[in-house]
């Protein structure tokens, strides 16, 4: 069975850090590219990160980037969100979500239940 | 950055109606689209994959059309369980941008 679970949301005060984690099994975490996606509360969603299977290729959304790096351990089937000099506006549930290497499958078809951020003095 | 408009933004709905819900992109996407049901709490749920395609065990009252820059999502016969919140995600090019969302109510 596909599982992603995060972790690591929380309580930060504007300009502070955290990291966040996404545990995968049940599928071959190395060959998918995995993303970050939030919702502010009572908001839409919204993508903010990618990462390829081997790290090669990382993108952002404007609205995070030098702020936030994308990372994976493929040993250890995880996949990370370092998010530094938070603000206010970063407040979200975080979302892990895969997205697959195979031209005819589904992107997206798995997402992890979130985490909460919550950016707040 | 691509930007994807659906519409409406809401639709006050029955049990039994067909819906229809669009999404148009800013420039041509091709089919690589996404439709997502969510519901409150909920992680957002595929099922409409490459514009046309239906998620594995997604009942067949959900279809999906169009190409380039329209595209919609149909509900053929509304059922209790489908009123949630309706995206569209457009995977052409990064950022993979989202539209604002399609709330279906109880009329």
């Amino acid at each position: 069975e596909v599982q992603l679970v995060e972790s690591g949301g929380g309580l930060v005060k504007p300009g502070g850090t955290l990291t966040l984690s996404c545990a995968a099994s049940g599928f071959i975490f190395t060959t998918y590219t995995m993303n970050w996606v939030r919702q502010a509360p009572g908001k839409g969603l919204e993508w903010v990160s990618s990462i390829s299977s081997g790290s090669s290729y990382i993108y952002y959304a404007d609205s995070v980037k030098g702020r936030f790096t994308i990372s994976r351990d493929n040993a250890k089937n995880a996949l990370y969100l370092q998010m530094n000099t938070l603000r206010v506006e970063d407040t979200a549930v975080y979302y892990c979500a895969r997205e697959t290497p195979y031209t005819s499958d589904p992107d997206f078809d798995f997402w992890g239940q979130g985490t909460l951020v919550t950016v707040s003095s | 950055d691509i930007q994807m408009t659906q519409s409406p933004t809401s639709l006050s709905t029955s049990v039994g109606d067909r819906v229809t819900i669009t999404c148009r992109a800013s420039q041509t996407i091709s089919t690589y689209l996404n439709w997502f049901q969510q519901k409150p709490g909920k992680a957002p749920k595929l099922l409409i994959y490459a514009a046309f395609s239906l998620q594995s065990e997604v009942p067949s009252r959900f279809s999906g059309s169009g190409s380039g820059t329209d595209f919609t999502l149909t509900i053929s016969s509304l059922q209790p369980e489908d009123f949630a919140t309706y995206y569209c995600q457009q995977i052409y090019s990064t950022p993979y941008t989202f539209g604002q969302g399609t709330k279906l109510e109880i009329k």
